[in-house]
């Protein structure tokens, strides 16, 4: 089986304030990726950003960064410095290493407050 | 560079109408192939995934059926639709390993009537 969870509908943040986004995984591949995507109103898909499960570093892309735990199966996203156009709906998706089945959460929508 | 082309934009259909919607890469070979759907507001239900041409994996059994003839072609239908098969369809497609990630279309957004 292959499910990600996010526990949070929504979420608020003032703008230059940091704000995290809690997501955990199951899967039964033991080589997968795990991403975090936004989608704005136009509902165009964007990747944030990717962690490959077999590297122990957490990845960081300039204001976002993730908090891997595998062992927990947690992926939180962590958004520094928030901006008013960080406003969006967040998913976090798992994709199997051999199933390259790609699974997402329900996802969470941040608000960012001026 | 790869691109995703996914059509039509926007449908509106009666109820018991078939249904058609179709999504082709360009600049890759063999890529895996999704659909999903999202209702209003709400997260993307994985329908169907393909790792090759014929092969196809349902997630979620209902009044729809894909299919993959192309390599890089992959297609939604239905022969009758229903009401509850209003929302916002989306393609995508990823390829191997490594850096990857998944490239979306547009998407489209159906309305049965």
């Amino acid at each position: 089986a292959q499910t990600v969870t996010q526990s949070q509908p929504e979420m608020s943040v003032q703008e230059a304030e940091t704000v995290t986004l809690s997501c955990t995984y199951d899967t039964s591949e033991s080589d997968y990726y795990l991403f975090w995507y936004k989608q704005p109103p136009s509902r165009q898909m964007i990747l944030v950003i990717r962690q490959e499960a077999y590297k122990q570093q957490n990845a960081t892309e300039n204001r976002f960064s993730v908090n891997f735990q595998k062992a927990a199966k947690s992926f939180s996203l962590k958004i520094s410095d928030s901006q008013l156009g960080d406003a969006a709906m967040y998913f976090c998706a798992s994709l199997g290493g051999s199933n390259y089945k790609l699974t997402f959460g329900k996802g969470t929508l941040l608000t960012v407050n001026p | 560079s790869q691109t995703i082309h996914q059509w039509p934009a926007t449908l509106v259909q009666p109820v018991g109408s078939p249904l058609s919607l179709e999504c082709t890469v360009e600049g890759t070979s063999n890529p895996n192939l999704y659909w999903y759907r999202q209702a209003a507001g709400r997260g993307l239900q994985l329908l169907f995934y393909s790792v090759g041409i014929g092969q196809i994996s349902s997630e979620v059994p209902q009044n729809l059926s894909a299919s993959r003839p192309q390599d890089r072609q992959f297609i939604l239908s239905s022969k009758k639709l229903l009401l509850s098969d209003s929302g916002f369809y989306l393609c995508a497609w990823s390829v191997g390993a490594g850096d990857t990630e998944a490239f979306f279309g547009q998407g489209t957004r159906l309305t049965v009537v």
